[in-house]
C-alpha cells in the first residue's frame, strides 16, 4: 500500500519549453502533496505544498509563476516547469500524505529533468 | 536558522559489520523524525521513524535512537549488507498545521565486500 508514481521518469527538453510532471497516489487519497527538488549530491529541498482544491504554498525563493502546481484531485498533482532553462535541470520528487497527526509522507520515484 | 545536519559525509564499512549514522537537529519543536534511504536515481525510501515521546525504536536490522537532550538522532544498521549501500537522510517534522519535512544533508554509506 501507499504507492506514489511519477510520470515521466525522465525528460529532456529544449530551453524555453514547458514540462509537466505528474504525481499520482495509486492506492490512497492524498489530502496533501509535496514537491521537492534535488540537485546532484545534495539533499531534498521542499519547493511547495499543495492541498487538493486550493492554491499551493511555495517555499521562500521558489517562483510560483515558474513552477505551476495543480492539485485537481485527491490522487493527482502536477508540476509544470514553465520556460525551462538549463539551471532548472534537476531531480524532481513528489510525496503524498493522507494527513493525520504525523502527516507521514510517501515518496514517488522522482523525475529527472534535463534542459538543453 | 533551524537546520538538520549530519556529522559525516561518507561512511565506509565492511560487509557484516554494524553501521552507525548520526544526525544533529536544531529545531527543538520537532516531534517526529524519519530516516530515509535513497539509491541512485530513485526517490527516498522510508526506513524507520521515531516520535519525540520515545528514545529508541527497532525495526528489522535497524534501530533509531533519539536523544532530545542533545538533539541527536542516530541510525544503526546491524550486519550491514552490500544492498545497504546508498545515501541516508534524516528528516525532522513538526506536527500540526503546515507541517513539513526538513531533510538533513545526507551521508553516503559504502559497504565493502
Amino acid at each position: 500500500g501507499a504507492v506514489v508514481s511519477q510520470h515521466p521518469s525522465r525528460v529532456i527538453c529544449k530551453s524555453g519549453t514547458s514540462v509537466k510532471i505528474e504525481c499520482r497516489s495509486l492506492d490512497f487519497q492524498a489530502t496533501t502533496m509535496f514537491w521537492y527538488r534535488q540537485f546532484p549530491k545534495k539533499s531534498l529541498m521542499l519547493m511547495a505544498t499543495s492541498n487538493e482544491g486550493s492554491k499551493a504554498t511555495y517555499e521562500q525563493g521558489v517562483e510560483k509563476d515558474k513552477f505551476l502546481i495543480n492539485h485537481a484531485s485527491l490522487t493527482l498533482s502536477t508540476l509544470t516547469v514553465t520556460s525551462a532553462h538549463p539551471e532548472d535541470s534537476s531531480f524532481y520528487i513528489c510525496s503524498a500524505s493522507t494527513g493525520g497527526a504525523y502527516n507521514e509522507q510517501f515518496f514517488g520515484p522522482g523525475t529527472r529533468l534535463t534542459v538543453l | 536558522g533551524e537546520s538538520v545536519g549530519l556529522h559525516l559525509p561518507t561512511l565506509s564499512v565492511q560487509e557484516g559489520d554494524n553501521s552507525i549514522i548520526n544526525c544533529a537537529y536544531s529545531n527543538s519543536a520537532s516531534d517526529y523524525f524519519i530516516w530515509y534511504k535513497q539509491e541512485s536515481g530513485k526517490g527516498p525510501q522510508f526506513i524507520i521513524d521515531i516520535r519525540s515521546n520515545m528514545d529508541k525504536r527497532q525495526g528489522q536490522r535497524v534501530t533509531v535512537l533519539l536523544n532530545k537532550t542533545v538533539k541527536h538522532l542516530s541510525l544503526q544498521i546491524a550486519a550491514t549488507q552490500p544492498g545497504d549501500s546508498a545515501v541516508y537522510f534524516c528528516a525532522e517534522n513538526t506536527t500540526g498545521a503546515n507541517s513539513k519535512l526538513t531533510f538533513g544533508k545526507g551521508i553516503t554509506l559504502s559497504v565493502r565486500p
